[in-house]
């Protein structure tokens, strides 16, 4: 089945810097990647999304970028404010079957 | 619009007991999962239904059953409760499934297994 890694597992930035959240996969079958963002004590919300046909994504702040070649996938977050500050999943789901493979999350804390 | 509705919020079992989760959706969803989410881990998948009365396997299924007798609503059962068992656990509605689908989640249900 599909293995989906995402690093880095933590990450600290300063208010009005940019974080980068990196998931690799490892089925070739896999064509929608999904990122989820949970704040405490919630269930994780859909927050951008890429298909495989499309190399770039773009929603304001937020960015997703996909390479199958390579098998990644990142989320870029630009101009951080305190409210992004939440964990982050990144996802893969193939072509065929109805399974989401979850990465193993990105706990993301911007310092006012 | 309530989305998707998790109860209860928190549990706490003891070891061999038994218990329900109930998830409910309104939005008339085909697709219902049922996931579980461990420290380090992320969410994994137990068991998920293509529609009423249907029910499948996930990537972790062992210990767990789950019905579908209506469209909007998705039980995971615990038959005998194990430590192991101890999570929080997150059910997820789409309107179909694989790669066409987006998952809309509730807020969760704390179990505590002792």
């Amino acid at each position: 089945g599909e293995n989906v890694e995402q690093h880095p597992s933590t990450l600290s930035v300063q208010e009005g810097d940019s974080a980068v959240i990196k998931c690799t996969y490892s089925d070739s079958a896999s064509n929608y990647f999904p990122w989820y963002k949970q704040e405490l004590g919630k269930g994780p919300q859909l927050i951008i999304d890429i298909r495989s046909n499309v190399g770039e994504k773009k929603d304001q702040r937020i960015a997703v970028t996909l390479n199958k070649t390579a098998k990644h996938f990142s989320l870029h977050i630009t101009e951080t404010q305190p409210e992004d500050s939440a964990v982050y999943f990144c996802a893969a789901s193939p072509v065929t079957g109805n399974q989401f493979y979850f990465g193993t999350g990105t706990s993301l804390t911007v310092i006012p | 619009n309530a989305g998707v509705t998790q109860t209860p919020k928190f549990r706490v079992l003891k070891t061999g007991q038994s218990m329900t989760l109930l998830c409910a959706q309104d939005m008339n969803h085909e697709y219902m999962y049922w996931y579980r989410q461990d420290p380090g881990m992320g969410l994994r998948l137990i068991h998920y239904s293509v529609g009423e009365g249907t029910t499948a396997k996930g990537e972790v299924p062992d210990g767990y059953n789950v019905s579908r007798l209506k469209k909007q609503n998705f039980l995971l059962g615990l038959e005998s409760a194990a430590p192991s068992q101890t999570s929080v656990y997150f059910c997820a509605s789409s309107f179909t499934g694989g790669a066409k689908n987006i998952q809309y989640f509730g807020a969760g249900t704390r179990l505590s297994v002792l």
